[in-house]
């Protein structure tokens, strides 16, 4: 299983660009990185999913290296309702317990 | 709109009770799962379920264990309760078709936050 490590925390500021890296050394092949949003009170809910390259929705973007050992989870503009906590989550793509959550980052926006 | 629902939000026991953790899913998802978070360690897996009566230990299974009569049903259970429970409980779901939970988007309830006294 590909162990993941992220920032605790991070600040920011209404309208600027916040990007969050999740690391995760000895992902496998098999394996792909999704990230996940949770707001107090309330469960993780799905953002994005990649593999490599760059994915990009409505919500965010997402950045892999060609060697994929990190992903860069990029909120463009936030706002004061994008504060919460980021988990990125690397798992196999296939079944059985190959997945992972990281410990999450709080991201707190300030107007 | 899918859903996962969750008995409680707010759960207080005593020590040595036997605690009931219920979720339910509208999805039709064959793939089931106890979370616990706690500050500073995330989401850890205690219990999936791939199918009806089908279980597998997770990462910290020890003090719980589960149940699923009903492919839409799937219950945690804290034989004894323990003030170290004492913690923010999630279900999630996922489909089981194209890939596993690995890869498919779970979907989570509200959480149960539980304290033991």
């Amino acid at each position: 299983l590909a162990k993941t490590t992220q920032p605790i925390s991070m600040d920011s500021y209404e309208g600027q660009e916040v990007n969050i890296t999740c690391s995760h050394n000895n992902i496998a092949t098999n394996d792909y990185i999704t990230w996940y949003q949770q707001f107090p009170s309330q469960g993780p809910r799905f953002i994005i999913q990649g593999y490599k390259t760059k994915v990009t929705n409505e919500v965010a973007s997402l950045f892999i290296p060609a060697d994929r050992k990190s992903s860069t989870l990029s909120l463009p503009r936030v706002s004061l309702s994008d504060t919460a906590v980021y988990y990125c989550l690397v798992g196999d793509v296939n079944y059985g317990q190959n997945f992972v959550f990281g410990p999450g980052t709080r991201l707190s926006v300030l107007p | 709109d899918v859903k996962v629902t969750q008995s409680s939000r707010y759960l207080v026991k005593r020590t040595g009770e036997k605690v009931f953790l219920e979720c339910v899913q509208d999805m039709d998802h064959e793939n089931m799962f106890w979370y616990r978070q706690d500050p500073g360690l995330g989401l850890r897996l205690i219990y999936f379920s791939y199918d009806v009566k089908m279980k597998e230990k997770g990462d910290i299974p020890e003090g719980y264990s589960v149940s699923r009569e009903k492919k839409e049903r799937f219950s945690l259970i804290l034989e004894s309760a323990s003030t170290n429970q004492t913690s923010m409980y999630l279900c999630a779901s996922t489909t089981g078709l194209a890939g596993g939970p690995g890869y498919n988007e779970q979907f989570f309830g509200p959480g149960t936050r539980l304290t033991v006294l």
